[in-house]
Formats: structure tokens, sequence, C-alpha cells
């Protein structure tokens, strides 16, 4: 399988800027996503970066390098409600099913 | 906002006996999957479907493991014996359509927790 890597937790202050990183293995990659998922809830959808370079939505923005086989999602402003398991899961080959990470688990405090 | 739908929150089971757990996709999708995770791990894929049929799987869905389509709007994944080891949260997902940036977008039901006693 395809392996993804990304810290197991952060922690951050409230209004503070995080950055999760993540790498994936670049061998027939074609995409990748980001994921929050509360405690005990679904995982919803963040973001999907394709091609190189930053892409912004609001408080939340999606890096991907593909030649290095690197991302990050950059959390802005942070509140108590952004607490939650991060996913990072990569799409490779011909398929389109994502390959997760175990998820980073990030704690915000006041 | 339409969103995809799972019955039971919670089942509890004996180990052996079988477990059919219910999903209703978003209407207008066409393509299926089912996810596992088990409690503080990753989301695991287990098998996708389309047009009826399944179109991929991993190898975890073993002959233990069935989907069906029954009618116009469940997914049902079907457990026929249950292990100890199935305990966890199945997710179902569903996704508008292939090819497009947006359209890889899977959209998660809230799950499923299975305990298998």
């Amino acid at each position: 399988g395809q392996n993804i890597d990304q810290p197991t937790e952060m922690t951050a202050t409230e209004g503070a800027i995080v950055q999760i990183n993540c790498t994936y293995q670049t061998s027939g990659f074609n995409g990748l996503f980001w994921y929050q998922q509360h405690a005990g809830e679904a995982p919803t959808f963040l973001s999907y970066n394709v091609l190189d370079g930053l892409e912004e939505k609001g408080r939340f923005s999606s890096f991907l390098s593909r030649s290095k086989g690197y991302s990050y999602l950059l959390l802005k402003e942070l509140q108590m409600k952004d607490s939650a398991s991060y996913l990072c899961a990569s799409l490779h080959g011909g398929s389109y099913i994502p390959t997760f990470g175990r998820g980073t688990s990030l704690i915000v405090h006041p | 906002e339409p969103e995809v739908t799972q019955t039971p929150s919670h089942q509890v089971t004996q180990m052996g006996q079988e477990v059919i757990l219910r999903c209703v996709p978003i209407s207008n999708h066409l393509y299926f999957y089912w996810y596992r995770q088990i409690l503080g791990q990753k989301v695991e894929f287990l098998v996708s479907f389309y047009n009826n049929e399944i179109s991929e799987k991993s190898e975890i869905f073993d002959d233990q493991f069935s989907v069906e389509r029954p009618d116009g709007s469940n997914f049902t994944l079907k457990i026929r014996s249950t292990k100890l080891e199935d305990s966890a949260m199945y997710f179902c997902a569903s996704r508008e359509l292939a090819g497009g940036r947006n359209n890889n977008e899977q959209f998660f039901g809230p799950g499923t927790r299975l305990t298998v006693l």
C-alpha cells in the first residue's frame, strides 16, 4: 500500500496559525485530500490538490509539491472548534480510492 | 444540503452473528464506498461499488463481507459471521461521478459504530 506520514499530534493556541505536514509516495500520484474528523464523527472534506502550489479557502489553505511528495494544511486564526484530527489522503494510479494517513490530532487551547 | 445517512448509529452484536449496516447515499451520486476505522486507527477502504457491481475491494473485504444495492436508494454492507476484530466504525461514502477536480470528493456518512461481543 501507499505510505502516508503525518505527525501524530500537534497543539496550538487559539488565534494562532498551525501547519500540518504530510508526506506521501510519489509513484503514480494523482491527487491529495485533506479531511477534518472530529472525535466519533465522519471525515469531512477540506481540500483536494492536484497541481503544485497553495490553494486558499477561508481560514484553511492547502499546499502541494508533487516533486517532493509533500503537502501541508495551514490553519489560520485557530478556534477551539478546530480541535480535531486532520487526515491526509492520497490518490494513486487510476484509482479513486484515497489511501488515508493515521491523522494528526490537533489540540487548540485557550 | 444533501447528505449521506447511515443506520443504525450503533450496533451491538454477538460474535458469529450476521449484521447488516445500511446507508443511503446522496441521490444523484453514482459511486458508493464502505470504509472502516478501528478505534484510534486510520480510515481503511473496504469496497467501492458502481453500476450495481463491485469496482474495487481491499484485502480486508473477504468472503465474510458483501454489499448490495437492493433498491434505488439503499446501499448495504453485510458481515456474515462477525468476529471481535470487526468492531469498528463503519463509514459509507458516495461520490458524484468520475473525473474533474472537484468530483473526486467523497461525502461521508456519520458512521455506524459496530461492537462485537
